[in-house]
């Protein structure tokens, strides 16, 4: 079971919008509707930002959102704001009775 | 509203066991509700899952890698209200951020984590 892959980094002025990609198999992503991702900012613990592929957790910017088509989730950031900056992950649901992180991407606000 | 904080020794010498331990406030590690997870994260790297334990005391670990699978161990105490790792042989391979964390049985996502504490292995 290979890491889901991520970019390494993406970028986006404040206001704009940026989108990661989050790309595995049928054995994960593509088979299951339990993709979620998470932010860090750098000394921090992981924060949950979307569950189940699409949903926002009590608390978390609906600027957020997630999709899936096929094997590739992806997470949007919507009117990007400074405090956006941080890696993000994705993690799945991997047969059988595994799971699996990406391998972060870097989000810049230039 | 769950809290978990991990302890534990910061240092390990190589070929010896790890050993953490997560103690877990404003819920129990008996709640059918969560699964009690470690994840890792080397130095300047991704995130790794470890492992559950559930509220019936069954654990599972990754099939995916047999050299972390076979040295890992994660039990939990009830009375005391925590759950613990224990990872064997380590190397400077498992030199890492350790944190611990809740994951929703129903929706399997990592929830609640803790402020992660780091481990060096090291002579």
């Amino acid at each position: 079971q290979s890491a889901l892959t991520q970019p390494p980094s993406a970028s986006g002025s404040p206001g704009q919008s940026v989108t990661i990609s989050c790309t595995g198999t049928s054995s994960d992503v593509g088979g299951y509707e339990y993709v979620s991702w998470y932010q860090q900012h750098p000394g921090k613990a992981p924060k949950l930002m979307i569950y189940e592929v699409s949903k926002r957790p009590s608390g978390v910017p609906d600027r957020f959102s997630g999709s899936k088509s096929g094997n590739t989730a992806s997470l949007t950031v919507s009117g990007l704001q400074a405090e956006d900056e941080a890696d993000y992950y994705c993690s799945s649901y991997a047969a059988i009775n595994n799971y699996v992180f990406g391998t972060g991407t870097k989000v810049t606000v230039l | 509203q769950v809290q978990l904080q991990e302890s534990g020794p910061g240092l390990v010498k190589p070929s010896e066991t790890l050993s953490l331990t997560c103690i877990v406030s404003g819920g129990s590690v008996s709640s059918a509700s969560y699964y009690w997870t470690w994840i890792r994260q080397p130095p300047g790297k991704g995130l790794e899952w470890i492992g559950y334990i559930y509220y019936t005391g069954g654990t599972n670990y990754p099939s995916y890698t047999a050299s972390l699978k076979s040295r890992v161990t994660i039990v939990r105490d009830t009375s005391k209200n925590h759950f613990s790792l224990k990872l064997s042989s380590v190397t400077a391979a498992d030199t890492a951020v350790y944190y611990c964390a809740t994951m929703g049985q129903e929706r399997l996502s990592f929830d609640i984590w803790g402020q992660g504490t780091m481990v060096t292995v090291s002579s």
